[in-house]
């Protein structure tokens, strides 16, 4: 089974600061990727996701990620946040031979202060 | 194009009570997901339909919670009884085809607190 750990439950950010946010998974078996973020009473939204091919990932509003298969890791970064960024964000894991089934970690808040 | 609706968005019962809800994918989406989030915890996969077929439900935490897509379209989930333990939120995601390429739409959940 897979597990996906999000060691910071809230990240507190200055507005225009870089901020991380991180995501280490276990798994046995090859894996997708995916970030997810959630605005307040909205649903779940695909931020960007890792398939194949370059590690380097970009997504919307200016997050990229980055895959580092030998340390199970897939770390969300953006150089400059806002306001608007505050949010939680969820990191997902999916089987190869299992793709519809995601497996999701604990979420990170963020809180972009002015 | 209208997202993934959820009805009701909140939801309290007292223990032993059933509750029904339900999810509505986005229109043309064959693929519809259950998800739970208790305590604030890590989002769950419960199942996984196929158009009326289910897929995978795996996820499923017992015999006391029903799911149901008759028709292909909308879906509900039945609670029954409830117990405390299955507080959480409930989230509904749709996807037009199988795949990882295929992106999963998230309805904004139910929240249900069983008390």
């Amino acid at each position: 089974a897979q597990s996906v750990t999000q060691l910071d439950s809230q990240v507190p950010v200055f507005e225009e600061a870089p901020v991380e946010l991180r995501c280490n998974y276990s798994s046995s078996v090859s894996v997708y990727l995916f970030w997810y973020v959630q605005y307040p009473n909205q649903g779940l939204q695909l931020l960007l996701k890792y398939l194949s091919g370059s590690t380097l990932v970009k997504g919307i509003n200016g997050f990229e990620a980055e895959f580092n298969k030998s340390q199970t890791s897939f770390h969300l970064r953006k150089p400059s946040v806002h306001i608007s960024d505050t949010a939680e964000y969820f990191c997902a894991v999916s089987e190869y031979d299992n793709f519809n089934k995601f497996y999701f970690g604990s979420g990170t808040k963020l809180n972009v202060k002015p | 194009e209208a997202g993934v609706t959820q009805f009701p968005s909140h939801s309290v019962i007292e223990k032993g009570q059933t509750v029904t809800l339900r999810c509505d994918p986005i229109s043309g989406h064959d693929n519809l997901y259950w998800y739970r989030r208790v305590m604030g915890k890590e989002i769950k996969f419960l199942l996984h339909f196929v158009k009326e077929s289910k897929q995978d439900e795996s996820g499923m935490p017992n015999n006391r919670f029903l799911a149901e897509r008759t028709g292909g379209t909308y879906s509900t989930l039945k609670v029954q009884p409830a117990e405390l333990e299955d507080s959480g939120v409930y989230f509904c995601a749709s996807s037009r085809l199988r795949g990882p390429q295929e992106t999963q739409y998230f309805g904004p959940g139910t929240r249900l607190l069983v008390l």
